[in-house]
């Protein structure tokens, strides 16, 4: 199946940090969408992005969907600790009926 | 977005017995999938959950070891059959509109097979 690269696995910063993460495909997504996951919860939708350049802002998170449809990246500005989580992108492939592809997710730490 | 909620919220299950996961939204919706998260790792979908007819399956699941009924708009149970410790994972339902690319997820269900 279709796969997506997510980066970095993990990330270990001081809060008040900037933070970058991105996911890259070999395939053009539709729809690219960003979730927060902390322990024992379900995903939490950050940010939905649905076309190709779309810069999307959600308070201190950022998001753009790539020209070339096959990436997208989240910026996480000004880190605090209660952004710890990992970070999962998902894709939408054109004609797939809705059914979402998971990057690796990103493990995002944050030190006070 | 809609509200999702699951049931059990965890449980612990012996080798051989069947665990039903229960996933309510508060309202209706066109679309309702399952996934299946290992620990450790990302979400991987189960199968899509169709009102009114059978559930569609992805590559490696089947309807055997993961039946799934969709009897209305707001209502879905994954059942895992015939547990075995591999099976140990958090299952997660999440719901899409009509046309709607983005999907929400439920807290999802911690299944422990001993």
């Amino acid at each position: 199946g279709q796969q997506l690269n997510q980066s970095p696995q993990s990330m270990f910063i001081q809060e008040g940090e900037d933070v970058s993460m991105n996911c890259t495909s070999s395939s053009i997504f539709n729809t690219w969408l960003w979730y927060k996951q902390e322990p024992g919860e379900g995903p939490v939708l950050l940010i939905a992005l649905y076309k190709a350049g779309e810069l999307t802002s959600n308070g201190r998170l950022t998001a753009q969907f790539g020209i070339t449809r096959k990436d997208s990246f989240l910026n996480i500005s000004a880190s605090i600790p209660s952004d710890v989580g990992i970070y999962f992108c998902a894709g939408q492939i054109p004609g797939s009926n809705y059914k979402l592809t998971f990057g690796k997710g990103t493990l995002l730490t944050v030190n006070p | 977005s809609a509200v999702i909620s699951q049931k059990p919220s965890r449980d612990i299950c012996q080798r051989g017995t069947s665990l039903t996961i229960q996933c309510q939204v508060d309202s209706q919706v066109t679309m309702m999938f399952w996934y299946r998260q290992q620990p450790g790792q990302s979400l991987t979908l189960i199968a899509t959950a169709n009102q009114g007819s059978e559930a569609t399956y992805e590559s490696g699941f089947v309807i055997d070891k993961f039946p799934i009924s969709r009897p209305n708009l707001t209502f879905s149970t994954l059942t895992v059959s015939n547990m075995s410790p591999e099976d140990s994972s958090i299952y997660l339902c999440s719901v899409a509109g009509t046309g709607s690319d983005t999907q929400y997820f439920g807290p999802g269900t911690r299944l422990t097979v001993l």
